[in-house]
């Protein structure tokens, strides 16, 4: 059972382009969640996701971030228009979120880093 | 906003148990206790979570004071390959990583 994949492991931009980093959950899962980590820093919730449907963004800067879980494909986490201080280390996460309020387990992937010139 | 406070870092001998503190004082009555890892700059890893009652997996013990103010982690016999930044979290569902207690476990 593969985990939770994400890529591209790496992205270069320079400013003004635009990234899509992309997410596949674990098999069977319906809910995403995306986090952004800055160098030296702890992970930032960004926004939470089912399919097709945003249910948390209150993590997304107000302009040039986007986010999608259509009903079919991967998650995409898109970022218009990068500047430096998006440079960061961008994780996706899963989970099957069985109870009430309690994520249970989230399986995180390895990371997008992305690198903006 | 921090929720959580734990120490920067911690040491640990090979073998012997880790005992990692996180104080909480602000938990509501419907947040769990999550902690996790990370590893290097890899993908955090799920270690345990709880709300009120003590928890036991393979990994790790979780014990929470009765009113829920603070919690520890206790891995019981640490190894090398549990030296990592470990974060204590208190939340609904939107997780915030702090910066977490970075151990490592000496030879």
């Amino acid at each position: 059972n593969a985990g939770v994949m994400q890529n591209p492991r790496h992205l270069v931009r320079r400013r003004g382009q635009e990234a899509r980093l992309r997410c596949s959950p674990m098999k069977g899962h319906s809910h995403v969640y995306w986090y952004r980590q800055l160098p030296e820093e702890g992970l930032k919730f960004m926004v939470y996701l089912q399919k097709e449907n945003i249910i948390d963004e209150s993590g997304m800067p107000k302009e040039r971030f986007s986010a999608e879980f259509p009903k079919e494909g991967p998650s995409i986490l898109r970022i218009q228009q990068v500047v430096r201080g998006d440079s960061a280390a961008y994780f996706c996460a899963s989970s099957l979120r069985t109870s009430g309020e309690a994520t249970g387990e989230l399986f995180f992937g390895e990371g997008s880093r992305l690198t903006v010139l | 906003d921090a929720k959580t406070t734990q120490p920067p870092s911690m040491d640990c001998a090979e073998g012997r148990a880790a005992n990692l503190p996180c104080n909480h004082s602000t938990i509501s009555g419907n947040e769990y206790v999550y902690w996790y890892r990370q590893i290097h700059s890899q993908g955090p890893q799920y270690i345990i979570h709880g709300l009120k009652n003590n928890e036991t997996n393979e990994m790790a013990s979780l014990i929470i004071t009765e009113d829920r103010k603070s919690s520890t982690l206790i891995l019981p016999h640490a190894t090398l390959r549990d030296t990592a930044v470990y974060y204590c979290i208190v939340a609904g569902y939107a997780l915030n990583f702090g910066k977490g207690t970075s151990l490592l476990v000496t030879p």
